[in-house]
């Protein structure tokens, strides 16, 4: 089993409405969660960095951690096509360490 | 300020050849990565270094070897490809200092490799 989970989509939504990702984790020791951004045949990108359990918001982006169920959200609103892209999950236990990544979701946001 | 750089962008191999992909970041970072990225699962860490003349492994480094022989350049070498090694790989690089966010890597364009 992967220590991190997340589902591969691909998630297809209208332009306009909300997309909500989601990752699961198995290791009680990750203290630092982040989502990165990839756009097709580029690097990922740092989209959001939050520390241990809350909610962080960025203009329409907004990162939730719940550290007892083990689950990270990313929420996306007004989605806009400029949003299509895989949204990668990663985790570490200490600032600094290495990242534990997840698969990947694929989101489409048609015009 | 270009960031982080990969040499090649892209490469096809045949079973057996040896190539090496070149890395380079004027960051002046400290960290680099080498990681490989496979439908499905995510980027996975072959070796990292945590300096001029030091290396480590990673979670998948059987099959690579890698240098760090200058600060700005990480270089990931495979001796004898194999179609398992068939995937986009990337670098990152990261500063330690106690930034806000120290835990951010600056990735690269990717090199896509295909063994054949």
């Amino acid at each position: 089993q992967k220590e991190v989970e997340q589902d591969p989509g691909p998630l297809s939504v209208p332009e306009g409405a909300i997309v909500s990702l989601n990752c699961t984790y198995s290791n009680s020791a990750f203290q630092y969660f982040m989502w990165y951004r990839q756009y097709s045949r580029k690097g990922p990108e740092l989209l959001m960095y939050t520390y241990s359990s809350g909610n962080k918001e960025d203009g329409r982006f907004t990162a939730q951690v719940d550290k007892s169920s083990k689950y990270i959200s990313l929420f996306i609103r007004d989605s806009q096509p400029s949003d299509s892209a895989t949204y990668l999950c990663a985790m570490s236990e200490a600032a600094g360490n290495k990242l534990t990544f997840g698969g990947g979701t694929r989101v489409l946001v048609k015009p | 300020n270009a960031g982080v750089t990969q040499t090649p962008k892209f490469r096809v191999l045949k079973t057996g050849q040896s190539m090496t992909l070149l890395c380079a970041q004027d960051m002046n970072h400290e960290y680099m990565y080498w990681y490989r990225q496979d439908p499905g699962m995510g980027l996975r860490l072959i070796h990292y270094s945590v300096g001029e003349g030091t290396t480590a492994k990673g979670e998948v480094p059987d099959g690579y070897n890698v240098s760090r022989l200058k600060k700005q350049n990480f270089l990931l070498g495979l001796e004898s490809a194999a179609p398992s090694q068939t995937s986009v790989y990337f670098c990152a690089s990261r500063s330690v200092f106690p930034l806000e966010n120290n835990n951010e890597q600056f990735f690269g364009p990717g090199t896509r490799l295909t063994v054949l």
